[in-house]
């Protein structure tokens, strides 16, 4: 079974790191894209961006560009997005999941992770 | 490209024909254009695949279709179970994918 977990809720002070993750499981994890959606309260879907566990190939959304990190662990078949320096406007649910293909759609997603930022 | 959903909200009894469209700034083709449906509080599922192949597991009364700028969703008879918020997505420009602005179904 396909699966995808992501880690716990954070509460964080604004321009403090963060890194939150992804593990894949029932899966050859190398071999599919993994890509980072945002969910801003009470807002729609945001495509941030995504990795390719293989070769750590990754394509960021122009509007997270600079703003964030996508990486991988392919030793425990995990995806992480990172920030050096998170602002309130970074609170949001964010989501992982898999494409079975470039440009395809998600297939598998992750239950989300929400950030939220505050002084 | 913008995707622009319509409508942004509908009411709806069970039984119900209902249809979702969603318009791109520019041709998409035919294989590019995805539908999920996100319940409150959880994350979004993958209901249509490129325009119109339906993931497994997906009931037959949703279905998809379109090409170029203009894709429609179908939901055939609504049932209780679909009542949620249904997005678009092209990915016909990846990194520069992007996601309509979600339709919401309500009794």
């Amino acid at each position: 079974e396909v699966q995808l977990v992501q880690s716990g809720a954070e509460v964080k002070k604004p321009g403090e790191s963060l890194k939150i993750s992804c593990r894949a499981s029932g899966y050859q994890f190398l071999n599919y894209w993994i890509g980072w959606v945002r969910q801003m309260p009470g807002k729609g879907l945001e495509w941030m961006g995504i990795i390719y566990p293989s070769d750590s190939d990754t394509r960021y959304g122009p509007a997270f560009q600079g703003q964030v990190t996508i990486s991988v662990d392919k030793s425990i078949n995990t995806a992480f997005l990172q920030w050096s320096g998170l602002k309130a406007s970074d609170t949001a649910i964010y989501f992982c999941a898999r494409l079975p293909s470039l440009r395809s759609g998600f297939d598998y997603w992750g239950q989300g992770a929400l950030v939220s930022v505050s002084s | 490209i913008q995707m622009t959903q319509s409508p942004s909200s509908l009411s709806a009894s069970v039984g119900d024909r209902v249809t979702i469209t969603c318009r791109a700034s520019q041709d998409i083709g035919s294989r590019y254009l995805h539908w999920y449906q996100q319940k409150a509080g959880k994350a979004p599922k993958l209901l249509i695949n490129a325009a119109s192949s339906l993931q497994a597991g997906v009931p037959l009364r949703f279905r998809g279709s379109g090409s170029g700028k203009n894709f429609t969703l179908t939901i055939t008879s609504l049932q209780p179970e679909d009542f949620a918020t249904y997005y678009c997505h092209q990915s016909e420009t990846t990194p520069l994918d992007t996601f309509g602005q979600g339709t919401k179904v309500v009794i």
